[in-house]
């Protein structure tokens, strides 16, 4: 089974700090997505990568921005929180294009 | 571009009842589509999947879906619903990198 890990369950930040997300996977997958959820919006496409080193803006990339050194670690990171950043973040990955994604439990923030 | 409209934001149902929950889905090209179930504190697990072959796709915990060419749809049905099945469920639709859900639709079982 594979398997998505995000490090934190519960993270409470406080405006304007640096705030890290970080999402590793064990099946060697190539792509790897962040999406954010919230209630009546379903979840939006932040950041995306295909490879490591490589990353693609998704539907809703403003305010963030992502790292990819290693091809099973996807990191999110939110340069400077704010209270509209308050959410619930989802990490998933794909072996390929077309193929299903995997997601981990998620990692609710809030911001304070 | 492509887009997904869950018509129900919540369904209620009593146990043991039949449930469908639908999923249109507009796209000019072919597309993969799929249901994801989120169960409360969850994150998202599949249901099933279309890729191509027959349009009738069976799935976990007893769920099914029908895929609809001609009327964009894939919606999802469960013939006899149990407790456990209370949950959030999203149907996505995927074609090359991007996979577009819906706004789900949360599925109340009444005992």
């Amino acid at each position: 089974d594979v398997k998505v890990t995000q490090s934190s369950r519960y993270l409470v930040k406080r405006t304007g700090e640096k705030v890290f997300l970080e999402c590793v996977q064990d099946m060697d997958h190539e792509n790897m997505f962040w999406y954010r959820q919230d209630p009546g919006l379903g979840l939006r496409l932040i950041y995306f990568s295909y490879d490591v080193k490589m990353k693609e803006k998704g539907d809703i990339p403003e305010g963030y921005s992502v790292s990819r050194e290693k091809k099973e670690r996807f990191s999110l990171i939110l340069e400077s929180a704010s209270t509209n950043q308050t959410s619930m973040y989802l990490c998933a990955s794909r072996a390929q294009i077309n193929q299903p994604q995997h997601f981990g439990d998620g990692t609710r923030l809030s911001i304070l | 571009a492509q887009s997904v409209t869950q018509l129900d934001s919540q369904v209620p149902v009593f146990e043991e009842a039949p449930v469908e929950l639908r999923c249109n889905y507009s796209s000019s090209v072919s597309v993969y589509l799929f249901w994801y179930v989120q169960y409360p504190n969850q994150g998202l697990q599949l249901l099933l999947k279309y890729l191509s072959g027959s349009t009738l796709v069976k799935g976990i915990n007893g769920f099914e879906a029908e895929f609809n060419k001609s009327q964009t749809s894939f919606h999802l049905r469960k013939p006899s619903v149990h407790i456990s099945d209370t949950a959030e469920y999203f149907c996505a639709v995927s074609r090359y990198e991007k996979l577009t859900f819906g706004t789900g639709t949360r599925l109340t079982i009444i005992p």
